[in-house]
């Protein structure tokens, strides 16, 4: 899957508990984005990079911050987590940001309870 | 109202048919216009893409826009049960992309 690693896969945490997603790539590519997909919703941009260091909001934010220290890994953190924030999380990447170009990786399903 | 329309389905047909999967959007500007097939517990995998109104085909896949309409399509010929899905339409503009739902495909052997 273009060398795109999520981790992890699944995780299951309680309401008010702060959790951190990585998403990893060996492309090494410049942007990559973190989407969250819910039923009815379609897929919707909670952050993106365009560099190292360099990270922007998406339309979905609220709740939600991110790091990218290495070009290789783009961290998702939930400060505080909620139960409006159970879904599927995907990480992609794009070498040159043309969303034509952009790989996702596998997802991780959370769950807070 | 969304901006990008898709009927989430599920849509059943047997295998062999054609299979039509529609979205219709609001904004005019919208500059390209993507389908995109996810398999259960995966990520989606970019099927093909068009900036302009007609059809582009590849191979069993037909993407068709209809700017004037509002409306895009993705037609599947000679559908396989390898075929089933959920397909997810997004289309772009400036910076931004906005899916669709997603449409949940189901082709019966």
């Amino acid at each position: 899957d273009a060398g795109i690693t999520q981790s992890p896969r699944h995780k299951v945490t309680e309401t008010g508990t702060p959790v951190t997603l990585r998403c990893h790539q060996t492309e090494n590519h410049r942007y990559m984005y973190w989407y969250r997909q819910d039923p009815g919703h379609g897929l919707r941009l909670i952050h993106y990079s365009y560099g190292v260091k360099d990270t922007d909001k998406g339309e979905v934010s609220d709740g939600y911050s991110v790091s990218r220290s290495k070009t290789e890994d783009f961290l998702l953190t939930l400060e505080s987590a909620t139960s409006s924030q159970t879904s599927v999380y995907f990480c992609a990447i794009s070498e040159s940001g043309i969303f034509t170009e952009a790989f996702f990786g596998q997802g991780t399903r959370l769950t807070v309870v | 109202q969304k901006e990008v329309e898709q009927d989430p389905g599920p849509l059943s047909v047997p295998e062999g048919a054609i299979v039509s999967l529609n979205c219709t959007y609001s904004n005019s500007a919208f500059q390209y216009f993507m389908w995109y097939r996810q398999y259960s517990r995966k990520g989606p995998e970019l099927l093909m893409y068009t900036y302009s109104s007609g059809n582009k085909e590849d191979g069993r896949f037909t993407a068709q826009v209809d700017k004037s309409s509002k409306y895009i399509s993705l037609f599947i010929r000679d559908s396989q049960p390898s075929d089933s899905a959920t397909y997810l339409c997004a289309m772009s503009v400036d910076y931004q992309l906005i899916w669709g739902a997603g449409t949940k495909l189901i082709i019966k052997p």
